[in-house]
């Protein structure tokens, strides 16, 4: 079973559907990330949690320590946010490698 | 910009060639990864340098592999003898580590990739 995981792996919305995709771990951890990867490669830190919620325009990122679950969220969502959303963490143990999930690649539709 | 660079973009080569890549980090960032990405995969780690120093290697770096950090400053990876499952995305990250100190966020900041192609 891998560490991370992310669901669903794949998601088609329309323009201004609210997008929810949802990452669980089975380690201990220092921080988790929610990373973009556009085609092409390029990977851009979206979030970086260890408690609580956090906002950027119309990303939301939450994160549960106890249920080891967090949760991204689109508002009103636009076809330029068609990406792939990656959840990684860095373990407690002090390395601070990122095991990564194996991404969720949203579609938006206009 | 002063982001993270990797050179080349593209690489294409035969089963049984060496390939080297590049990596320059943020100037001021001390840690330095290397992370591999197949198809439809999440990345995976490689190895990791503080400043000079490699402090961890993954499993996945066989023997084959080799990465370095000779100043403490750009890095290299060279695959030896390649084959045709090293074809994948090679990402590079840096990250500043403050050992505790203001600035030590551990948000790492990933170059564009060289995307490796054996045949």
């Amino acid at each position: 079973k891998n560490e991370v995981e992310q669901s669903p792996q794949n998601l088609t919305a329309q323009e201004g559907e609210f997008i929810t995709i949802n990452c669980s771990y089975s380690v201990g951890i220092s921080a988790l990330h929610w990373l973009q990867q556009h085609p092409g490669g390029g990977i851009v830190s979206l979030f970086m949690l260890s408690s609580g919620k956090k906002k950027h325009g119309r990303l939301i990122a939450t994160i549960n320590i106890q249920e080891k679950h967090s949760s991204l969220h689109i508002t009103a969502s636009h076809p330029r946010d068609s990406a792939v959303y990656i959840c990684a963490v860095s373990k407690a143990s002090g390395t601070y490698k990122y095991i990564f999930g194996t991404g969720t690649r949203l579609k938006v539709l206009a | 910009d002063t982001g993270v660079s990797q050179d080349p973009r593209h690489k294409i080569t035969k089963r049984g060639q060496n390939v080297t890549f590049r990596c320059d980090p943020i100037s001021e960032h001390n840690r330095l990864y290397w992370y591999r990405q197949t198809l439809g995969q999440g990345p995976e780690f490689l190895t990791y340098f503080q400043n000079e120093a490699q402090l961890e290697k993954s499993r996945l770096l066989s023997d084959r592999f080799s990465a370095e950090r000779p100043k403490g400053s750009f890095s290299t990876l060279e695959i030896q003898r390649t084959e045709q499952g090293d074809s994948a995305m090679y990402l590079c990250a840096s990250s500043f580590s403050g050992m505790g100190l203001a600035g030590d966020t551990d948000t790492q900041y990933f170059g564009p990739g060289t995307r490796l192609t054996v045949l």
